[in-house]
């Protein structure tokens, strides 16, 4: 099945900083998500980013299809962004579950 | 609008124990999926259903796992004889068809 591997696995970041968490999948997708747990272990929504870049406020998530990977951006990062991080993606087309990768765990720091 | 609910949130069993986990999708969305979640990973798909129908159910670990979505809204994941390898969150998400997911809270199971 299709692999989805997340780096880095662990970040401890001072606040204001920037920074970047990186996804691989082994496979084509059409669809790929990105949630935030927050320490409360709900799972937010940040990007549905099958392809291209988009943003919303200090986040912004890139997508290279054909390379496989996708980006996600966090400009200086709050504590609250503290949590982890997941990408996730189908294992084929279709409405079908994701696979998640196990996830970068963010850690802000005042 | 109301998003993904489940009920209970905590859940503590002794092992051996039958439990019972619900799911209340957002309104309208036809697919639910039910994802188990261990400490320190990633979700892992359980089971998933269309409407009523349940058209995949390859991710339930054991025969002790069983999960209906009689009417094609609210669900419920049942667990028999519950183990202690069962530990862990289990969340529920729904979607239009393709569309994109939406995560209830979790019911977090300890199993004693």
């Amino acid at each position: 099945g299709i692999q989805v591997e997340q780096s880095p696995p662990d970040l401890i970041l001072q606040e204001g900083a920037n920074s970047t968490l990186r996804c691989n999948f082994s496979d084509s997708v059409n669809n790929l998500q990105w949630f935030h747990q927050n320490p409360w272990g709900q799972l937010i929504n940040l990007f549905y980013i099958p392809s291209g870049t988009k943003q919303n406020g200090r986040l912004s998530a890139t997508t290279v299809a054909t390379e496989r990977y996708s980006l996600l951006y966090i400009s200086s990062s709050q504590t609250t962004d503290s949590g982890v991080y997941f990408c996730a993606v189908p294992p084929n087309s279709g409405n079908t579950p994701l696979v998640f990768g196990k996830g970068t765990r963010l850690s802000v720091i005042a | 609008g109301a998003g993904v609910s489940q009920s209970p949130r905590y859940k503590v069993a002794k092992r051996g124990q039958d439990v019972a986990l619900r799911c209340d999708p957002i309104s309208g969305h036809v697919s639910l999926f039910w994802y188990q979640q261990a400490l320190g990973q990633g979700p892992e798909f359980l089971t998933y259903f269309q409407n009523e129908a349940q058209l995949d159910k390859s991710g339930l670990p054991s025969d002790r796992f069983f999960a209906e979505r009689p009417e094609g809204s609210v669900s419920t994941l049942k667990i028999q004889r519950t183990q202690q390898e069962d530990s862990a969150v289990y969340l529920c998400a729904s979607s239009f068809p393709r569309g994109t997911q939406y995560f209830g809270p979790g019911t977090r199971l300890l199993v004693l």
